[in-house]
């Protein structure tokens, strides 16, 4: 099993919303990520667990607060987030300095 | 901080012809990754580079790293339309941490 789950695809949410995306991996990858992908640019790190530990923070806004409850399931919870967060969440998963598979991503629109 | 950057930004070819983008890095890398991202779609890892000088073929597809490790460059033999899409380099900073370059896009015209 080569894949990275993602879900929901796509999530439509208010400002006022919460809401959590979700990742689940079965490759047996210590290290996953959070990406986000605005239109035509380079996927941007967010957020990286190693061991199940958030290892690596990139100043991201708290409204966006990232979970590990275990070795296959990452999870980011949503909360009070603005326009110009609507954008291509991806999920990513890999070996120590190896290649990192990602997940089709969740699409997100905050209105 | 570390930068990727890639040249071209954009590319249109007409199919058969050949395509080459370049991925320079503001630092010397240990190793370098190549993903492809289908219009619609999500990075699919390419190919890891790791050896100064290394030249790696995947069918069309020929990927060098240069001898300095700051450079790299994927070059595609005959362009066919399954080729669209948008290609990254993405560069090692620290133990997990890997920086996309800014991609290449590119189109190819039956």
């Amino acid at each position: 099993d080569t894949e990275v789950t993602q879900t929901p695809k796509h999530l439509v949410m208010g400002m006022t919303n919460k809401k959590s995306l979700k990742c689940e991996q079965h490759m047996g990858h210590r290290a996953m990520y959070w990406y986000k992908q605005k239109a035509k640019k380079p996927p941007e790190l967010m957020f990286v667990y190693s061991y199940e530990k958030l290892s690596i923070n990139e100043s991201v806004p708290s409204r966006f607060s990232p979970e590990c409850p275990n070795s296959s399931l990452l999870n980011l919870h949503l909360h009070a987030l603005q326009p110009e967060d609507s954008a291509l969440y991806l999920c990513a998963s890999s070996h120590l300095e190896r290649e990192a598979f990602f997940g089709q991503g969740t699409r997100l629109t905050v209105v | 901080g570390q930068q990727v950057m890639q040249i071209p930004q954009y590319q249109h070819v007409q199919e058969g012809e050949d395509f080459t983008t370049y991925c320079n890095s503001s630092t010397t890398l240990s190793n370098i990754q190549w993903y492809k991202q289908r219009p619609g779609g999500h990075p699919v890892f390419l190919i890891q580079l790791v050896k100064s000088g290394e030249v790696k073929k995947q069918k069309r597809l020929t990927f060098q790293f240069g001898e300095a490790k700051k450079n790299s460059s994927l070059h595609i033999t005959a362009t066919q339309t399954t080729d669209v899409g948008t290609y990254f380099c993405a560069g090692p900073w620290g133990t997990y941490k890997y920086i996309f370059g800014t991609g290449t896009r590119l189109k190819v015209l039956a």
